[in-house]
């Protein structure tokens, strides 16, 4: 299996813009997760997907973040607008719910600056 | 709520061993885990505690005490390589959480 895989690695845009990370799961994993990553904060849980649907989202930000899981193989964190602040590595990653969401297989991450 | 707390950096000798600690507050407590970060790159899983005691993995060992909320990470023979963030995260019913990371620097 390839991993999780993250799209796009590496994001440089202007405050105000739209910005959308991409992700997909390891196949046959039913949990995914999709964190934030800065120096000042750590690694902060933002929202929790399980069988597709969201089960805890209260680490969302703000409303200016929202996130889908339209299937099982795909996932999207959407920023709009986005704000200097928000710069930060995102990171996506599946688990297998029935063994325990403890082991938690993570993407490469997105590197995201917001200028 | 839910809390960890860890230390936030470590340094050691290579060849030695190293104790990283982890206390945790959370209610529901179902598990501890420990991943590993280097510089650049993404969490990595390391291990699991449910029960008390200690697990081992080759060089690396991790404990849990579930009466006393404690935990830890217990790295032998340390190499270079394993000059790392080293995080704790503790699962409920709810959730996941991850603590800030400790980071450990080991010196030749």
């Amino acid at each position: 299996d390839a991993g999780v895989i993250q799209s796009p690695r590496h994001e440089v845009t202007e405050m105000g813009q739209e910005v959308t990370l991409r992700c997909k799961p390891i196949s046959g994993h039913n949990s995914l997760f999709w964190y934030r990553q800065t120096m000042m904060r750590g690694l902060e849980l933002l929202i929790y997907f399980n069988n597709n649907v969201p089960i805890d989202d209260s680490g969302m930000p703000e409303d200016r973040f929202s996130a889908k899981m339209p299937n099982a193989s795909f996932s999207t964190l959407k920023i709009q607008p986005s704000e200097p602040r928000d710069s930060a590595v995102y990171f996506c990653a599946s688990s297998y719910k029935s063994t325990g969401d403890y082991e938690q297989y993570f993407g490469p991450g997105t590197r995201l600056t917001v200028t | 709520g839910q809390s960890l707390e860890q230390p936030s950096e470590v340094t050691a000798v290579e060849g030695a061993i190293v104790q990283i600690n982890c206390t945790y507050q959370t209610s529901g407590f179902y598990g501890l885990s420990w991943y590993q970060q280097h510089d650049g790159g993404a969490p990595t899983f390391l291990s699991y505690n449910a029960l008390d005691g200690l697990e081992e993995t080759g060089r690396f060992s991790s404990f849990l005490s579930r009466s006393d909320s404690y935990g830890y990470l217990l790295l032998q023979e340390l190499q270079m390589k394993d000059s790392a963030s080293y995080f704790c995260a503790v699962s409920s019913a709810s959730k996941i959480i991850f603590g800030s990371g400790t980071r450990l620097s080991i010196r030749p």
